[in-house]
């Protein structure tokens, strides 16, 4: 079946260093990709979203490629801050049956100051 | 625009009882999910309303939660009776559509069964 996986964390980086969080999927057809973040204690925001094959969604500094040669779209930040902080979860969209999104398990980034 | 609500914020039964969870989407939005985050994990779709009826509801664990959205507009997520392994947070979300380009998230209801 379908399914996203991401790289486990948690990620601790100094600030201004270089992010990038892997995520890889499995799916029929092609599917929609996004990225989510969800700060303590509050539902996931959408971050960036790419809906076909070499489409790049970008937002607040945050890019992402999606790779169908690779199945991937990893997320990635030049330089990162403190109050980037949370959990980042990667999602495929299903382009058929139901339209469910399936979700990642999840990536937690630390930022040091 | 306003944003996905949720009620209550936090929850504290003991196993064997009965919860409830409410969701007010944005405003316009058709499509409405239920989604169950236990610590660690991803968001695992309960079910999916397209305005007052149910799309999919293939992971939701019908012999205790049932989830209603009466008049295609606010929906109510139950669980009756509650286990230990229901602890989780119980996020609401909503779309326009199907979500082509995304769900919008409420804050989610943390529940903890002890």
């Amino acid at each position: 079946g379908d399914s996203v996986t991401q790289m486990e964390g948690p990620v601790t980086l100094s600030e201004e260093a270089f992010l990038t969080i892997n995520c890889t999927y499995t799916a029929t057809g092609y599917p929609s990709l996004f990225w989510y973040v969800q700060y303590p204690g509050e539902g996931l925001q959408l971050l960036l979203k790419a809906t076909k094959a070499d489409d790049k969604g970008s937002n607040k500094g945050f890019e992402a490629t999606y790779r169908k040669e690779t199945t991937s779209f990893h997320l990635e930040k030049g330089s990162v801050q403190v109050s980037d902080s949370a959990v980042y979860f990667c999602a495929l969209r299903r382009t058929s049956g139901t339209y469910k999104y399936i979700f990642g398990t999840g990536t937690r980034l630390k930022v040091l100051a | 625009e306003a944003g996905v609500a949720q009620s209550p914020r936090y929850k504290i039964i003991e196993k064997r009882q009965s919860v409830a969870f409410w969701c007010n989407p944005i405003s316009g939005h058709a499509t409405l999910y239920w989604y169950q985050q236990i610590l660690g994990q991803g968001p695992k779709l309960l079910i999916q309303f397209q305005n007052n009826g149910v799309v999919d509801d293939s992971q939701l664990p019908k012999d205790r939660f049932s989830a209603e959205r009466l008049k295609g507009v606010d929906s109510t997520l139950k669980i009756q009776p509650a286990k230990l392994e229901d602890s989780a947070v119980y996020l609401c979300a909503s779309s326009l559509g199907e979500g082509l380009y995304g769900y919008t998230f409420g804050s989610g209801t943390r529940l903890t069964v002890v």
